[in-house]
C-alpha cells in the first residue's frame, strides 16, 4: 500500500487563493481525487482523475498532479469553502486517504 | 438518480459483530463496471477505506481489517453489506458506503454512525 500527506490546516483570506497538497512517492502515476467534507454531511467530490471537475462542481476548484504532489487549488476563496479536504487515490488494489486539510477562511 | 443508503445498528457491544447494509435505488448495482464500497470515518479522525468489491465476485480489504472483515452482495435486493466482527472500541465511526467508478468515489451515502459500547 502507500500513504497520502497533506498538511493538517491551512488558512485564507476570502477572495485569496487556498492551496491544499496531497504528497506521496511519484504519486503523479496514480490519479487523484479530492472530497470535500463538511460536518455532519457526506463528502463531496470535487476533483477527479487530478484535475477533472464533476458537474456542478465550481470553477474556482482546479487540480494538478505531477511528480509527488497533487494540489487541489480554490480560487477566490469563500466562507462557504471552509471545510476539510482530503486527497485520495487507487492502486487498482487499495484506496487510500490523505490525512485531511482543514481549510479555514479567516 | 443514483442514492446510497446505510441501515443497521448504531450501537454494538465490544468484542461483537458490526453488521451493516447500504441499499442502492437508482440503477442496478450489476450494470456498469462499477465497483461499490465502505469508507469510514472516527470521531476527530479522517476517512478510511474499509474495502470494495465488484459485481464479478472480487473483493479488497484495508489489510489491517482484512481478518475481521467481509462485504457481501445481494443482487436482487440491490443491496451489499459490512460485517466486521471482534469490534472494539476504535471501529467506533461514521460508515459510509459509496460507488467507486474507476479510481474515485462519485456517489455516497449520508452515513450511519455506529458506536461500539457496553
Amino acid at each position: 500500500s502507500f500513504d497520502l500527506s497533506q498538511p493538517p490546516s491551512v488558512s485564507v483570506s476570502p477572495g485569496q487563493t487556498a492551496i491544499i497538497s496531497c504528497s506521496e512517492d511519484k504519486l503523479g502515476e496514480k490519479f487523484v481525487s479530492w472530497y470535500q467534507l463538511r460536518p455532519g454531511q457526506s463528502p463531496v467530490l470535487v476533483i477527479f482523475q487530478d484535475f477533472k471537475r464533476p458537474s456542478g462542481i465550481s470553477e474556482r476548484f482546479s487540480g494538478s498532479n505531477s511528480g509527488n504532489t497533487a494540489t487541489l487549488t480554490i480560487s477566490e476563496t469563500q466562507a462557504l469553502d471552509a471545510a476539510d479536504y482530503y486527497c485520495q487515490a487507487w492502486d487498482s488494489i487499495n484506496v487510500v486517504f490523505g490525512g485531511g486539510t482543514k481549510l479555514t477562511v479567516l | 438518480h443514483l442514492q446510497l443508503q446505510e441501515s443497521g445498528p448504531g450501537l454494538v457491544k465490544p468484542s461483537e459483530t458490526l453488521s451493516l447494509t447500504c441499499t442502492v435505488s437508482g440503477d442496478s448495482i450489476t450494470r456498469g463496471n462499477y465497483y461499490w464500497g465502505w469508507v469510514r470515518q472516527p470521531p476527530g479522525k479522517g476517512l478510511e477505506w474499509i474495502g470494495s468489491f465488484y459485481v464479478s465476485g472480487r473483493t479488497d480489504y484495508k489489510a489491517s481489517l482484512k481478518s475481521r472483515l467481509s462485504i457481501s452482495v445481494d443482487t436482487a435486493m440491490n443491496q451489499f453489506s459490512l460485517r466486521l466482527t471482534s469490534v472494539t472500541a476504535s471501529d467506533t465511526a461514521i460508515y459510509y458506503c459509496a460507488r467507486l467508478w474507476s479510481s474515485w468515489f462519485d456517489y455516497w451515502g449520508q452515513g450511519t454512525l455506529v458506536t461500539v459500547s457496553s
